[in-house]
């Protein structure tokens, strides 16, 4: 089992670059979601998808764009990088947080927009 | 509002020493609480997930208790190895919507030799 799989593991953008950080689970999981995680504070939730066809915006989401075409998928879009978007960014899936099961995490992408 | 608060932000302790990481919580209606280990550069892994009903779960030498009625929660590492160097994340899941789950910023532990 790969479990949550990210890519890339790094990237360096210039502002106003576009990109896209993917991530694609193995686990069947309806549950997605990004986050990220900068120092001295907890993970932030980007974007969330509840199942294919079907996303909603988390706590921080301006200048992110997300899409649920398949259950394994969920490519995180940045539509023009700010350096506010310097970040690691960690994709998640799990069955519905509401159900006691954990949630698995991806690698990780460390992002620096100069 | 729901928050999440963990003390020490950071920790140094020696090899084989024990250590106790706490975990304050005003997330509600509440579902569960789970504690994740975070090796630098790596992603959060789950260590143990407590529902209301649980006041106690072990992983290994991670034991986790939660007392729901004043929301505490700790996390014990026994024997403490220098493995165990890494950030410890509490994480508390409200009982409601999809867009539930409350992260602590973490305690960072050092194990010295």
């Amino acid at each position: 089992n790969a479990g949550v799989t990210q890519t890339p593991k790094f990237q360096v953008l210039k502002t106003g670059q576009s990109m896209t950080l993917q991530c694609a689970q193995d686990m069947n999981h309806e549950y997605m979601s990004w986050y990220r995680q900068d120092p001295g504070m907890g993970l932030r939730l980007i974007h969330y998808s509840v199942g294919a066809g079907i996303t909603d915006q988390g706590e921080v989401p301006n200048g992110y764009n997300v899409s649920r075409s398949t259950t394994e998928d969920f490519p995180l879009r940045l539509l023009s990088a700010a350096p506010s978007q310097t970040s690691v960014y960690f994709c998640a899936s799990s069955y519905m947080p509401t159900m006691n099961t954990e949630a698995f995490f991806g690698q990780g992408t460390r992002l620096t927009v100069v | 509002k729901n928050q999440v608060e963990q003390s020490p932000q950071s920790l140094i302790i020696l090899e084989g020493k024990n250590c106790t990481l706490q975990c304050n919580y005003t997330v509600s209606p509440f579902s569960n609480l789970r504690w994740y280990k975070q090796d630098t550069g790596r992603g959060p892994v789950s260590l143990t997930i407590m529902t209301f009903s649980e006041n106690t779960k072990s992983n290994g030498r991670y034991t986790a208790t939660l007392d729901a009625d004043t929301k505490q929660s700790s996390l014990h590492i026994t024997a403490s190895q220098l493995s165990d160097s890494a950030s410890y994340i509490c994480v508390v899941s409200a009982r409601t919507g999809a867009n539930n789950l409350f992260f602590g910023t973490g305690t960072r532990l050092t194990v010295i030799p």
